[in-house]
């Protein structure tokens, strides 16, 4: 069965370090999104991107945030300038189109932030 | 309270058991899903009920949904030690397909 894969699985950077997270969506999907689930916390929404553009974002995704997908498989998640309080699970769904459809789920990068 | 409450926090069960989640919402949805999560891994998919449905099975899983009430349950038949994992519910709205989840119920299938 086809799957979200994210990379690198663990990612440590040192605070103000800019990190990229990667993404390989299922290949016939149109709709891609991150989230992050912060230890112990909710699973939270941070940015959905349709046909090359954001489509709509969280609060939590400011301007030290971008999303980008360079060619036509990898969804990036970048944080240019990271802080302590980034240190979560991020993880990559993308969704089929119709409005019927599940997000499928990636395993995450754990991103530690020192 | 927030949109997508769990209950119980924790469940735990002898193998062989039936285990019954539930989930709370506050605002109206397109479609509520039900995700697995083992520890340290990802979300996995395992049910989407529509918002016109009221009940949806998927081997042993039965999930319904009232939307008058606007919560639905997630019922494991003949639990087993594999199903030990957090469950969640996430729900969408229509023209807004974020998902908004739950906080979860950490469920532990005693063997």
């Amino acid at each position: 069965e086809p799957e979200v894969t994210q990379t690198p699985s663990h990612q440590v950077t040192q605070m103000g370090q800019e990190v990229i997270l990667r993404c390989v969506p299922i290949s016939n999907h149109l709709y891609f999104y991150w989230y992050r689930q912060i230890l112990g916390q909710k699973v939270e929404f941070l940015v959905s991107f349709y046909n090359n553009e954001i489509s709509e974002k969280s609060e939590i995704f400011d301007d030290q945030f971008s999303v980008e997908r360079p060619d036509g498989s990898n969804f990036t998640l970048k944080i240019r300038s990271t802080k302590l309080e980034d240190s979560a699970m991020y993880f990559c769904a993308s969704m089929d189109q119709g409005s019927r459809q599940p997000q499928h789920f990636g395993d995450g990068t754990r991103l530690s932030i020192l | 309270s927030q949109q997508g409450e769990e209950d119980p926090q924790a469940l735990s069960i002898q193998e062989g058991e039936n285990a019954t989640m539930n989930c709370s919402y506050k605002t109206s949805i397109n479609n509520l899903q039900w995700y697995r999560q083992n520890s340290g891994r990802g979300l996995v998919h395992l049910i989407l009920i529509r918002s016109n449905e009221r009940e949806k099975h998927s081997g042993r899983l039965r999930v319904t949904l009232d939307t008058s009430k606007k919560s639905s349950s997630l019922l494991i038949t003949a639990s087993r030690a594999a199903d030990t994992a957090s469950y969640f519910c996430a729900t969408d709205a229509i023209g807004n397909e974020k998902l908004t989840f739950g906080t979860g119920t950490r469920l532990t299938i005693i063997p």
